[in-house]
C-alpha cells in the first residue's frame, strides 16, 4: 500500500542544535511532497513544498528540504532551530498515479528546550 | 478573504447519533478532502473528492459518508456506526488534476465529542 513514514515520532533538541527530520514514502512514479507545521493551538501551514526542477527546497523559517529520488526521501532540516519552532511537523505526498490524493506521515513532534 | 471555512469549531454529539460536519471553500479547487487526526497517529484519510458528484472512499471511510453536489462544499456526516467518533476533523482542498495540483489549503478544524 502506498504510505509514507515520519520515523521519529518525538524529537527534542535545545536551542541553536541541528534538526533533520526523516520522511520515506511508497509511491512509484512522479511525485509531489510536503512538508506542513502545526504550532499548539494553530491550524497546519505549508512549510515547503517539491514539484519539481532543484531537489533542495527552501521554505519558510529558515527550513529546507532535500528530495532524494533514489531513497524516496524528502527530509527536513534547520541548521539552527528556535524555541518558538516547538511544533508538529507533517510530511505528505502525492502521486500522478494515484489521483488526487494527499497522504500524511503520522507526524513528528518537535520539543525545543530554552 | 479566501480560504476554506469549517463549522462548527466544537461539536457535542451524543451516542447514537449521526452528526454533519460542515466544510466549504472558495478557491476554486476541484480536490476536497476531510482527515481526522489523533495524537500519534498524524492526519488519517476519510474521504476525498477529486470532482463535483464524485468521491472515494480514503483510508478509515467505515462509518463516514460525505456527498459533493458542489464544487465549494464538501459535508462529512459521521454516523452512528463510527465506533470511536471523538476526535479533531480537518477539511482541505487543493488544485485538482487540472489544476496544477497544487499542495493542501486546510481549514481551522472541528473538534467532535461523543457524550
Amino acid at each position: 500500500a502506498q504510505s509514507v513514514s515520519q520515523h521519529n515520532h518525538h524529537v527534542i533538541l535545545s536551542e541553536a542544535a541541528s534538526l533533520e527530520l526523516g520522511c520515506n514514502y511508497s509511491y512509484g512514479g512522479t511525485v509531489n511532497l510536503f512538508w506542513y507545521v502545526q504550532y499548539p493551538g494553530q491550524h497546519l501551514q505549508l512549510l515547503l513544498k517539491y514539484f519539481s526542477g532543484d531537489p533542495l527546497v527552501k521554505g519558510i523559517k529558515g527550513f529546507e528540504a532535500e528530495f532524494i529520488k533514489s531513497k524516496f526521501s524528502f527530509n527536513l532540516r534547520k541548521p539552527s532551530v528556535q524555541w518558538s519552532d516547538t511544533a508538529e511537523y507533517f510530511c505528505a505526498v502525492i502521486s500522478y498515479s494515484s489521483a488526487s490524493k494527499i497522504i500524511f506521515g503520522s507526524g513528528t513532534r518537535l520539543s525545543i528546550r530554552p | 478573504d479566501g480560504g476554506i471555512t469549517q463549522s462548527p469549531k466544537y461539536l457535542f454529539r451524543k451516542e447514537g447519533q449521526n452528526v454533519t460536519l460542515s466544510c466549504e471553500q472558495n478557491l476554486n479547487h476541484d480536490a476536497m478532502y476531510w482527515y481526522r487526526q489523533d495524537p500519534g497517529q498524524g492526519l488519517r484519510l476519510i474521504y476525498y473528492s477529486q470532482i463535483v458528484n464524485d468521491f472515494q472512499k480514503g483510508d478509515i471511510a467505515e462509518g463516514y459518508s460525505v456527498s459533493r453536489e458542489k464544487k465549494e462544499s464538501f459535508p462529512l456526516t459521521v454516523t452512528s456506526a463510527q465506533k470511536n467518533p471523538t476526535a479533531f476533523y480537518l477539511c482541505a482542498s487543493s488544485g485538482g488534476a487540472g489544476q496544477g495540483r497544487t499542495e493542501a489549503f486546510f481549514g481551522q478544524g472541528t473538534r467532535l465529542t461523543v457524550v
